[in-house]
């Protein structure tokens, strides 16, 4: 079936020690788009490429990078987690074009703790 | 930023009542999108429906259903007779416009009691 996959499903990284967390999708949606759910909070957007070009939000702290090496793999790179990092990382994507905004996939979200 | 707002925080039930949550929604757009998710426990978020603007019918599934409203921008969600496994967050959210991003409100926790 066509989806998306992050991997993986759950990561403890060390305080201020890099981690990447990586999402897959098979859809060939032009968009993909990375999440922040902290405890008890609605999902956040980080940011999301359109193809090859990056959309950083506003707000979002330079600590959070991201990569998309093709269509089909989108990375979250975090440099030096921080305790207040620790969250659900959501991966999403969905079509461009006319379509965009119509339907979004999420994949099933890493889970990640700093210790 | 136009917001997408859940009034309610947390929502407990006894098993079998119905039960609603309001969504109240904001935008400048002609054409947008709004949508509901399940997320239980385990943390992925489950689809469960999409309306656009130009379609104001109101839909059931099963035990769901949504009253979608554009004279007071809201797209309330009705369970009937819930069930312990309806226990878990239910966000609304909005797309639209030129802006394509997925806009979430803050989510009703709804548990379920037997």
């Amino acid at each position: 079936d066509a989806m998306v996959i992050q991997n993986p499903r759950y990561q403890v990284t060390q305080f201020g020690k890099p981690v990447t967390l990586s999402c897959s999708q098979t859809l060939n949606h032009n968009v993909m788009y990375w999440y922040q759910q902290k405890s008890s909070q609605a999902p956040k957007l980080l940011f999301h490429y359109y193809d090859k070009d990056f959309n950083n939000e506003a707000d979002t702290p330079d600590n959070f990078q991201s990569r998309r090496p093709n269509t089909s793999f989108c990375f979250l790179d975090i440099r030096s987690p921080g305790l207040g990092d620790a969250a659900m990382y959501l991966c999403a994507t969905s079509r461009g074009g006319t379509a965009r905004g119509y339907g979004y996939t999420f994949g099933s979200g890493t889970r990640l703790t700093v210790v | 930023a136009q917001k997408v707002t859940q009034a309610q925080t947390e929502i407990s039930v006894v098993e079998k009542e119905d039960v609603t949550l309001d969504c109240v929604y904001e935008t400048r757009d002609t054409t947008y999108y709004l949508f509901w998710y399940k997320q239980p426990p385990s943390g992925e978020l489950v689809f469960l429906i999409r309306r656009n603007s130009f379609d104001e019918q109101n839909e059931i599934s099963g035990r769901y259903s949504w009253n979608f409203q554009k004279s007071t921008s809201s797209f309330n969600f009705t369970i009937t007779a819930s069930q312990v496994v309806d226990s878990a967050v239910y966000f609304c959210a909005r797309s639209g416009g030129s802006n394509y991003k997925l806009t979430f409100g803050k989510g009703t926790l709804l548990t379920v009691n037997p």
